[in-house]
């Protein structure tokens, strides 16, 4: 059974840093594409980022380009997702998924989501 | 950025009905590359359809996907109980991936 557990999520201050963090079991993680996906409060989902299978390629929405920084360790099937200088408007229920293939491609499987509030 | 805009906002029907929900690209998807999402309350949300007509595993018949270009829609045959929830479409191309504002169906 796929398994998607984020964490790292928690209450900043305008301009902080947080690292989110998603350990993956129950499939050969480094054979999918993998991704974050936020829920803001008024329920509306934003794509964030996305990672290749080696971490070499990967996708960013505009709002968060140049903040966010994705990463991946396939040695211990964990997705990370770096946020810096993080506004109100970021503040969400961040979501780790797993892609339907290695490629582009619908997201598949999704982590229960860690929440991020940033506010004063 | 391709804008995804469903409608409509809210679908009232009964269970046993056929449900119809629109997303509607602000250009055209790129080879279909659209996505259906189901949404409970305090739940992840769920991939129904991909590819714009393509069924993920485990997902009942009754739903399906259909469009090209820049109209899709998901269509629920028979609304079951469990199938009153949010859905969303969700483009993911090369450059740009977004999602719909949702529609919401609730029982009449």
């Amino acid at each position: 059974e796929v398994q998607l557990v984020e964490s790292g999520g928690g209450l900043v201050q305008p301009g902080g840093s947080l690292r989110l963090s998603c350990s993956a079991s129950g499939f050969t993680f480094y054979s999918y594409a993998m991704h974050w996906v936020r829920q803001t409060p008024e329920k509306r989902l934003e794509y964030v980022s996305a990672i290749s299978t080696d971490g070499l390629s990967t996708y960013y929405a505009d709002s968060v380009r140049g903040r966010f920084t994705i990463s991946r360790d396939n040695s211990k099937s964990t997705l990370f997702l770096q946020m810096t200088s993080l506004r109100p408007e970021d503040t969400a229920l961040y979501y780790c998924v797993k892609g339907l293939t290695y490629a582009v491609s619908a997201c598949h499987n999704w982590g229960q989501g860690t929440l991020v509030t940033v506010s004063s | 950025e391709i804008v995804l805009t469903q409608f409509p906002g809210t679908l009232s029907l009964s269970p046993g009905e056929r449900a119809t929900l629109s997303c509607r690209a602000s250009q055209s998807v790129s080879s279909s590359f659209l996505a259906w999402y189901q949404q409970k309350p305090g739940r992840p949300p769920r991939l129904l359809i991909y590819d714009a007509s393509s069924r993920a595993a485990g997902i009942p018949d009754r739903f399906s996907g259909s469009g090209s270009g820049t109209d899709f829609t998901l269509t629920i045959s028979r609304l079951e109980p469990e199938d009153f929830a949010v859905y969303y479409c969700q483009h993911y191309g090369t450059s740009t991936r977004t999602f719909g504002q949702g529609t919401k169906v609730e029982i009449k």
